[in-house]
């Protein structure tokens, strides 16, 4: 079975510092990995998604690596704004079925 | 193209009413997912359906839930005979292909 985790659960930075989030998992037969955004009372927002065969994403300020071997996704945020407060979670799509399994999300705050 | 269309956006129910919860994946989606958010927790996996058919029901408990994705119109959580357990945040996700998700807003069930 799949276990996700991130960590850590909260984060608190200045405005302007870069953010760094993880996420880990312990099967590594995954068939793509994907970061969401939420906000406070609100859905998943799909930030980035790497397929397996991949080693990063990027998007504007964001990017998203993948090391299967090791079990690891480091989301990066450069440049933080009050903007990017949320939660962050990561989500691991199996090889062999088809859910998605999720780590408990980072919340991230940035401080004006 | 509208996205992931959940309703009702907040839901209360008595212990032992029947809750419905309503997607409507975006245009072209043909596989809906259904996941649980309880508060301060992740998000777990309930049900994978595509059109017409239940492709993975392994996290739906075994008594008083149902969904369905019939050929027209929205999919449905079904949640007979309520519990105060049962309040969470329900989210739908839809996707062109198999594991990827594109979620909804959610519906917020209480119980009371």
């Amino acid at each position: 079975k799949q276990e996700v985790t991130q960590i850590p659960a909260a984060l608190s930075v200045p405005e302007g510092e870069n953010l760094v989030l993880n996420c880990s998992f312990t099967d590594s037969a995954i068939y793509n990995l994907q970061w969401f955004r939420q906000d406070p009372g609100k859905g998943l927002t799909s930030l980035l998604l790497i397929q397996s065969s991949q080693r990063e994403q990027t998007s504007g300020r964001l990017n998203a690596s993948l090391d299967k071997s090791s079990g690891r996704s480091t989301l990066y945020i450069a440049a933080s704004q009050p903007g990017d407060s949320a939660t962050y979670l990561c989500a691991a799509a199996g090889l062999n079925d088809y859910k998605l399994s999720f780590g408990a999300g980072t919340t991230v705050t940035v401080r004006a | 193209n509208a996205g992931v269309m959940q309703n009702p956006r907040h839901l209360v129910r008595r212990r032992g009413q029947e809750a419905r919860l309503r997607c409507s994946p975006m245009k072209g989606h043909s596989h809906v997912y259904w996941y649980r958010q309880l508060p301060e927790e992740g998000l777990k996996f309930m049900v994978y359906l595509q059109k017409e058919n239940i492709i993975d029901e392994s996290g739906m408990p075994k008594e008083r839930f149902s969904a369905e994705f019939p050929k027209e119109g929205p999919s449905i959580l079904r949640i007979q005979q309520v519990v105060r357990g049962d309040s969470a945040a329900y989210f739908c996700a839809s996707s062109p292909s198999p594991r990827e998700a594109f979620f909804g807003q959610g519906t917020r069930l209480t119980v009371v």
